[in-house]
């Protein structure tokens, strides 16, 4: 059983469209997140919903809309896209405790290539 | 502000030989946590461990150990004989205790050849 999955794995498009990415989780947590990885690896925080609401919204461009229709579930739509959209997005799980550092379980990531 | 250093960009081995993959962090949390993530080559992120900073103690896996001291703000990790499996991406991570976001290194690749 998948615990973390993400659709599609891959995604290629233009330069100017708009695009979702899907996540499930069946770990029955509470918190869901959005990394990116760029070309070098780098890992960073976009967005985190904790029961539906929003906890987490790091400096990301507008054209980046997440939605959580219930705590299963975090899509990540992105309009306009751009070259330097090009990365792999993340989405990860997690089941808080009041605090931090819960382990977090990842997808298998979607790779987005802007063309 | 947190930070997580990985200043090995890359380490190349032989089969067998030991390994240690060093991660030096900064925050002004006196609770916060640690953890080792593993990015194979298919691209998934694999976790390893995690310790929270009232505990010292190091711990063991099988071949993998931690090493974490807070003196020095570090929480190194060693692969024994290290095989060519573990040729992969490793990323040490920090949260805080009121954060639930990760803030990761850069991630040291380590390649094992046979």
């Amino acid at each position: 059983d998948t615990a973390v999955s993400q659709t599609p794995k891959y995604l290629v498009t233009q330069m100017g469209n708009d695009k979702s990415i899907k996540c499930e989780q069946n770990l029955g947590h509470d918190t869901m997140y959005w990394y990116k990885q760029d070309s070098k690896k780098f890992l960073k925080i976009m967005f985190s919903y904790n029961n539906k609401e929003l906890i987490i919204n790091e400096t990301v461009p507008n054209r980046f809309s997440p939605k959580s229709p219930d705590k299963a579930h975090l899509n990540l739509h992105i309009n306009s896209l751009e070259l330097g959209d090009s990365a792999v997005y993340f989405c990860a799980s997690s089941q808080p405790t009041g605090s931090g550092g819960n382990e977090q379980f990842f997808g298998p990531g979607t790779r987005l290539t802007v063309l | 502000a947190q930070k997580v250093t990985q200043a090995q960009t890359e380490i190349s081995v032989v089969e067998k030989e030991d390994v240690t993959l060093d991660c030096v962090y900064e925050t002004r949390d006196t609770t916060y946590y640690l953890f080792w993530y593993k990015q194979p080559p298919s691209g998934e992120l694999v976790f390893l461990i995690r310790r929270n900073s009232f505990d010292e103690q190091n711990e063991i896996s099988g071949r993998y150990s931690w090493n974490f001291q807070k003196s020095t703000s570090s929480f190194n990790f060693t692969i024994t004989a290290s095989q060519v499996v573990d040729s992969a991406v490793y990323f040490c991570a920090l949260s805080g205790h009121s954060s639930y976001k990760l803030i990761f290194g850069s991630g040291t690749r380590l390649l094992v050849r046979p």
